[in-house]
């Protein structure tokens, strides 16, 4: 079965501290993998995607993720947070051989003072 | 960059009223439009897929009469919720996207709350 494992629920943090969201997905396919960044109450916002090609992907804000295809991983980091960081993060996996994707349950960052 | 926009944005209806309940791409064909529906603090759950000028295709579990999904054009797709109740209140996500390579770009979602 195809699925996707956000391993913390939540992850606080102080600000400027470095932090990593961890996403790991179980397939026998190809994938796509994005992470989504929400605010309350918004929709959701793409930082950064994996189709092909460098492994490690930078998106915006300061995030960057890399793929890592033996340890079926996709983890989100960022050097240094800041307090605007606070927000839901979701990890996504579009399966190749489907048109639809897969959502983590969601990481709850949380960045103090 | 690719705008989705949602209307409205909230609503409150009466119990065993329905609400529509627009996603439109405002600047790029959605050839596939997704809806999703998420519950607080929790993630989102697929509801439907829906491509431009075919019938949608429903999660299972999810009730096709009761969410009717119409995916007109490339740039619009509606839901409606038939005959509303309360457990039915829910923040309804939708996202269109080009082609399966393509990033989902994402509605600010619809606040529904049904009374």
């Amino acid at each position: 079965a195809q699925s996707v494992t956000q391993l913390d629920s939540q992850v606080p943090v102080f600000e400027e501290a470095p932090v990593e969201l961890r996403c790991n997905y179980s397939s026998s396919v190809s994938v796509y993998l994005f992470w989504y960044v929400q605010y309350p109450n918004q929709g959701l916002q793409l930082l950064l995607k994996y189709l092909s090609g460098s492994t490690l992907v930078k998106g915006i804000n300061g995030f960057e993720a890399e793929f890592n295809k033996s340890q079926t991983s996709f983890h989100l980091r960022k050097p240094s947070v800041h307090i605007s960081d606070t927000a839901e993060y979701f990890c996504a996996v579009s399966f190749t051989n489907a048109g639809k994707s897969t959502f983590g349950d969601g990481t709850t960052l949380t960045v103090k003072p | 960059g690719a705008v989705v926009s949602q209307h409205p944005s909230w609503v409150i209806c009466k119990s065993g009223t329905s609400v529509k309940i627009e996603c439109r791409s405002l600047d790029f064909q959605a050839t596939t439009m997704f809806w999703y529906r998420q519950f607080p603090k929790q993630s989102l759950m697929l509801m439907a897929t829906s491509n431009e000028g075919s019938k949608a295709t429903y999660e299972q579990g999810v009730e096709k009469d009761k969410f009717l999904i119409n995916h007109a054009s490339l740039t619009l797709s509606t839901l409606t919720v038939t005959s509303a109740h309360p457990e039915d209140s829910s923040f309804y996500i939708c996202s269109g996207r080009t082609d399966a390579r393509e990033t989902q770009y994402f509605g600010p979602g619809t606040r529904l709350l049904v009374l």
